[in-house]
């Protein structure tokens, strides 16, 4: 079964730009998540998706970041513009559901550097 | 005070040691407990599950108190390849079952 896949893996950025991450959840899992690690801290959520609805987004920063799940399978979070402190990996994962005992699956990630 | 707040780390022990990790809670409408393993680097990837009964699998031992909003995680045996970040995982009953990650418990087995 292939997993969470995530692109690109490395990104280099000077702060005021932009840039966008690609997420595409496991066959058939209909919950989505974001999620950004700055070093040395645990995952913090930054939107959860249940199929292309959002179920919370209470701490994505909406003035800079913006996400969508079109069509309820692949998923794209943008930055725009970024800051020096947006410098962290950011965490793709799928679930079959949300909630119980249900496993989450992550991606590798993408590690985000502005400069 | 934090959602899910973990033991400070580094832990350092010496192979075949027993090691214990307790993590904390402040939503008590949290319904589903995880421990989650993280390696230098690597994305997290799901440990166990901790029930209410507690659980077991192998050298790892899960255990939950609801009344007093409380996990643990115990490693008997401990191995060079048990090195990692430990992640507490919390579901909340609420708000579309929303997640919350503690900052992890780093460890380090030595030989």
């Amino acid at each position: 079964e292939a997993g969470v896949a995530q692109s690109p893996r490395y990104k280099i950025i000077e702060k005021r730009q932009s840039v966008a991450f690609w997420c595409n959840p496991i066959s058939g899992h209909a919950t989505l998540y974001w999620y950004q690690q700055i070093l040395g801290q645990g995952p913090k959520l930054l939107i959860q998706f249940q199929n292309n609805g959002v179920v919370d987004d209470s701490q994505l920063p909406k003035d800079r970041f913006s996400a969508e799940r079109l069509k309820g399978v692949d998923s794209t979070l943008k930055i725009q513009p970024a800051k020096l402190e947006d410098s962290a990996v950011y965490l793709c994962a799928s679930s079959l559901v949300a909630g119980g005992q249900y496993e989450q699956y992550f991606g590798p990630g993408t590690r985000l550097t502005v400069t | 005070r934090k959602e899910v707040e973990q033991d400070p780390g580094p832990f350092n022990v010496p192979e075949g040691a027993t090691v214990a990790f307790n993590c904390t809670y402040s939503n008590s409408a949290s319904q589903s407990f995880f421990w989650y393993r993280q390696d230098c680097r690597k994305e997290p990837k799901l440990l166990m599950s901790v029930y209410s009964s507690g659980n077991e699998d192998g050298r790892f031992t899960a255990q939950l108190n609801r009344a007093s909003q409380y996990i643990s995680l115990l490693i008997r045996d401990s191995k060079l390849s048990d090195s990692a970040t430990y992640l507490c995982v919390v579901n909340l009953g609420t708000g579309g079952f929303k997640t919350i990650f503690g900052a992890g418990t780093r460890l380090f087995v030595k030989a």
